[in-house]
């Protein structure tokens, strides 16, 4: 069973199109949840925060919703620059500990 | 503000050797993990402290994984002895608080193991 669950693409789309990802989550009980983007051979940094209210940052929008345990990240008027591994992560508390636990990653490529 | 340091960055060796990684946190977090990120894959949990205390180590491969995280600040993973599976990438990352935060990221030590 896997505990966050992602399309792992890839997703080739040309510049300024728009283009969702989403992902699905197992434990009930999670409590925060994110978007990381990750380079090629990089580290990953943090993009968004997702909250119940949904959010968004410039030309990114994220959603949640509990019920479903759905997470949603769009991107508007793709750049070049937006290529990368887009990785989705849950938080939950469980046994003493609160762990992030991150899927395995949808890889975006914008085109010219 | 110094982000997570890791070192070294790049790591060969032989299988049956050992090997160690070092981080160090950003000041005043006191949550610190290690992943470990296998290529195509998302980084996948092995330990986590709170300030020296380990909170969970369950997916650690506690044969030849150890890691230990002296006075709460820095820490290292040792892996004695690798296996050809263990070749990836190695993540330290630190939080401020346990619950409800991002984690920020060090570069990653990549290992390969032949």
């Amino acid at each position: 069973r896997k505990e966050v669950e992602q399309d792992p693409g890839p997703f080739n789309v040309p510049e300024g199109a728009t283009v969702a990802f989403n992902c699905t989550y197992s434990n009930s009980a999670s409590q925060s949840f994110f978007w990381y983007r990750q380079d090629c051979r990089k580290e990953p940094k943090l993009l968004m925060s997702v909250y119940s209210s949904g959010n968004e940052d410039g030309r990114f929008t994220a959603q949640l919703n509990r019920a479903s345990q759905y997470i949603s990240l769009l991107i508007r008027d793709s750049k070049l620059s937006d290529s990368a591994t887009y990785l989705c992560v849950v938080g939950a508390s469980g046994a003493g500990s609160y762990q992030l636990t991150f899927g395995k990653g949808t890889k975006l490529s914008v085109i010219p | 503000e110094a982000g997570v340091a890791q070192s070294p960055r790049y790591k060969i060796i032989e299988k049956r050797q050992s090997v160690a990684f070092w981080c160090n946190p950003i000041s005043g977090h006191a949550t610190l993990y290690w992943y470990q990120q296998i290529l195509g894959q998302g980084p996948k949990l092995l330990i986590q402290f709170q300030n020296n205390g380990v909170v969970d180590d369950s997916q650690l491969p506690k044969d030849r994984f150890s890691a230990e995280r002296l006075k709460g600040v820095d820490s290292t993973l040792k892996i004695q002895p690798a296996k050809l599976e263990d070749s990836a990438v190695y993540l330290c990352a630190s939080s401020f608080r346990r619950a409800s935060t991002e984690a920020f990221f060090g570069q990653g030590t990549r290992l390969t193991v032949v």
